[in-house]
């Protein structure tokens, strides 16, 4: 199984930037794309889908979220980081079949 | 607009079984996969597979063979997840999700989730 590590925890001010990082132990591109996705999930919610194959923003998710990356280092960029964006962070890789999820990042405001 | 829309909250006792239904509309249920992921209590997702609502071919992940059955009522654009024999580490939120059956990219749209309690 492909296993992606996150950090568990991030601190930011509001305004400022934060960065997610997502490491895979495989690669996980294929014919030109990377098959890693990003998913907010707050409490009590469902996960919601922010970033699909690495760099492309879901619909109705303000741009203030991109991401990038590739192979097996991945990075999920919110700026400015607003009072809303407090949640979890999962990163999740769809190139190989178990799927698989990164443990998740708490994001929180200083 | 898309929806999943999953049934309420079930608790059960250790032993029992239960079936987790899905209701999807919004989109043409067969150009969908559904799959299904699990979420213990302060946990992170994990993955349990999925079944292809064309063809009705469920696939289980490793850890989920056995207990738990993905079916489909499909004349109702609805995914069922049943497990029996439940134990104490089945408590969980148990979340659908869509996936394009074609091609294995991102889950766009998520059920709300149905929580699992099983206890004595």
């Amino acid at each position: 199984d492909i296993v992606l590590t996150q950090s568990p925890a991030l601190a930011v001010s509001l305004g400022q930037r934060a960065t997610i990082s997502c490491k895979t132990n495989q690669n996980v591109d294929y014919y030109g794309n990377s098959y890693m996705h990003w998913y907010q999930q707050k409490p009590g919610q469902q996960p919601k889908l922010l970033i699909y194959l690495a760099s492309n923003l879901a619909s109705g998710i303000p741009a203030r979220f991109s991401g990038r990356g590739s192979g097996t280092d991945f990075t999920l960029t919110i700026d400015p980081v607003e009072a809303d964006d407090t949640a979890t962070y999962y990163c999740q890789q769809s190139r190989n079949l178990p799927d698989t999820f990164g443990a998740g990042t708490k994001l929180e405001l200083k | 607009q898309i929806q999943l829309v999953q049934s309420g909250p079930e608790l059960k006792k250790p032993g029992e079984s239960v079936k987790i239904s899905c209701k999807a509309s919004g989109y043409t249920f067969t150009d969908y996969a559904m799959h299904w992921v699990k979420q213990a209590p302060g946990k992170g997702l994990k993955w349990m597979g999925w079944i292809n609502t064309y063809t009705g071919k469920p696939t289980y992940a490793d850890d989920f063979k056995g207990r738990f059955v993905f079916s489909l009522e499909a004349s109702a654009s609805t995914a069922n997840l049943q497990i029996s024999n439940l134990k104490n580490e089945d408590t969980a939120t148990y979340f659908c999700a869509r996936r394009l059956t074609t091609v294995a990219t991102e889950f766009d749209y998520w059920g709300q989730g149905v929580m699992v309690t099983v206890s004595s």
